[in-house]
């Protein structure tokens, strides 16, 4: 079946110990998201990618990237995890942008930060 | 700023039926999602509305009226499994998505 695929599950990390999130896509989709969602609250946008173009939102911190190699595959670089980052990771993907394609979410990473 | 509304939490019966509302204040409109979201789980698409009526799947529908910024999604005899936290999320005119913070639906027998 083709899917979204996000590893590990969970993830701890230590304070200020570089961590890093992976996703891959089997939907060949155009588009693909990292959202970061802390209990009971919305999915906040972090990144987005339409093809290689990569587009990063404003209120994003510095010490969060993202790489994208190629349409399968994506990736969340948490540099210097604090406290406050620990939270469900979620990635996802969609066709296209604005024409009502969905969005289609991986498993999600639970980052526990200590 | 752009805003979304929903109820915190609702409450309702194995059985019966639930209209969950989403309010809207967004820079343009491009569609409206619904989605569920199982605790500690993804969330799973289940409506998209960019007309005004009612979309119609199976025990779940959803309403938009452009208007008034105004959605709901109605859910018909409802079972256990449909206890989760269901989420509304707006397409604004740079195709970005506003998320509302969800709905969570609590089901008893």
């Amino acid at each position: 079946d083709a899917m979204v695929i996000q590893n590990p599950r969970y993830q701890v990390t230590q304070f200020g110990k570089p961590v890093t999130l992976s996703c891959s896509q089997t939907l060949n989709h155009n588009v693909m998201y990292w959202y970061q969602q802390k209990s009971s609250q919305a999915p906040k946008l972090l990144f987005h990618y339409y093809d290689k173009d990569f587009n990063n939102e404003a209120d994003t911190p510095d010490n969060f990237q993202s790489r994208r190699p190629n349409t399968s595959f994506c990736f969340l670089d948490i540099r210097s995890p604090g406290l406050g980052d620990a939270a469900m990771y979620l990635c996802a993907t969609s066709r296209t942008q604005g024409d009502g394609s969905p969005l289609h979410f991986g498993n999600g990473t639970r980052l526990t930060v200590t | 700023g752009q805003n979304i509304d929903q109820p915190t939490e609702m409450t309702a019966t194995e059985g019966a039926i639930v209209q969950i509302n989403c309010t809207y204040q967004t820079s343009g409109f491009n569609g409206l999602f619904w989605y569920q979201q199982h605790a500690g789980e993804a969330p799973t698409f289940l409506s998209y509305n960019v007309l005004d009526g009612l979309e119609e799947k199976g025990r779940f529908s959803s309403f938009l009226s452009r208007s008034k910024g105004y959605s709901y999604l109605l859910l018909k005899e409802l079972q256990m499994k449909d206890s989760a936290s269901y989420l509304c999320a707006v397409m604004d005119s740079n195709y970005q998505l506003i998320w509302g913070a969800g709905t969570k639906l609590i089901i008893k027998p």
